[in-house]
């Protein structure tokens, strides 16, 4: 199968930016996403972009894509205590039923 | 508001004894998606439906199964429930070629 990998824990400081990183293996995704999970809930979609875009922004969240290294980040600009959660990164697979793997997730601890 | 629901939330069981989870959504949407999530581990696609088509992952145990009576509700049975059968269960739906997944807020099943 194919791994989607992202290391396990950042500390940001509030206020601070916070970089997520994330590294997949299947060049043939068409989307990719970043998804938000906080203590005992399901994911929440924060955003997604298109295979052959470099880059997206919405609001705090700025999504790079490198197809080349395969590699995916997701900043998140004046980083909120409320932003502490996991987050996964993922692709996809499986064509019209677009099947996710999900990355390996990254808890993001929020200091006041 | 539309959305995907899961019953219950919070789930035990005993060891062997068989068990049932719900997922309805008012989406209308024709993919219906069973997750697993163990702790401190990515969701893990057990199988999907599309439509009334039933697609199991190669690697989803055969104690593990699906019904989808209709569209908008779907089933996933445990037939005999391990200790390492203990984890977060996630419904999600999608629309064929649509680029987003709508999550439940899961059951977390615990087996005694």
């Amino acid at each position: 199968g194919e791994d989607v990998e992202q290391s396990l824990f950042l500390s940001v400081r509030e206020g601070d930016s916070s970089v997520i990183n994330c590294t997949y293996t299947d060049s043939s995704s068409t989307y990719l996403y970043w998804y938000k999970q906080e203590p005992g809930a399901g994911l929440q979609l924060l955003t997604y972009i298109f295979s052959n875009m470099d880059m997206k922004q919405d609001q705090r969240l700025t999504v790079l894509l490198n197809k080349k290294d395969k590699h995916l980040s997701l900043r998140i600009a004046d980083t909120q205590t409320g932003d502490s959660a996991i987050y996964f990164c993922a692709e996809t697979y499986g064509g019209a039923t677009n099947k996710l793997i999900f990355g390996t997730g990254t808890l993001l601890a929020v200091q006041p | 508001d539309a959305m995907v629901i899961q019953n219950p939330r919070y789930q035990v069981t005993q060891f062997g004894k068989p068990v049932t989870l719900s997922c309805s959504q008012t989406l209308n949407h024709n993919v219906m998606y069973w997750y697993q999530q163990k702790s401190s581990q990515a969701p893990k696609l057990l199988f999907h439906y599309y439509d009334k088509d039933f697609n199991n992952e190669a690697d989803t145990p055969d104690n593990f199964q699906s019904r989808r009576p209709n569209t908008s509700f779907c089933f996933l049975d445990i037939r005999s429930p391990g200790l390492g059968d203990a984890a977060m269960y996630l419904c999600a739906t999608s629309t064929p070629g649509s680029n987003e997944q709508y999550f439940g807020p899961g059951t977390r099943l615990t087996v005694t």
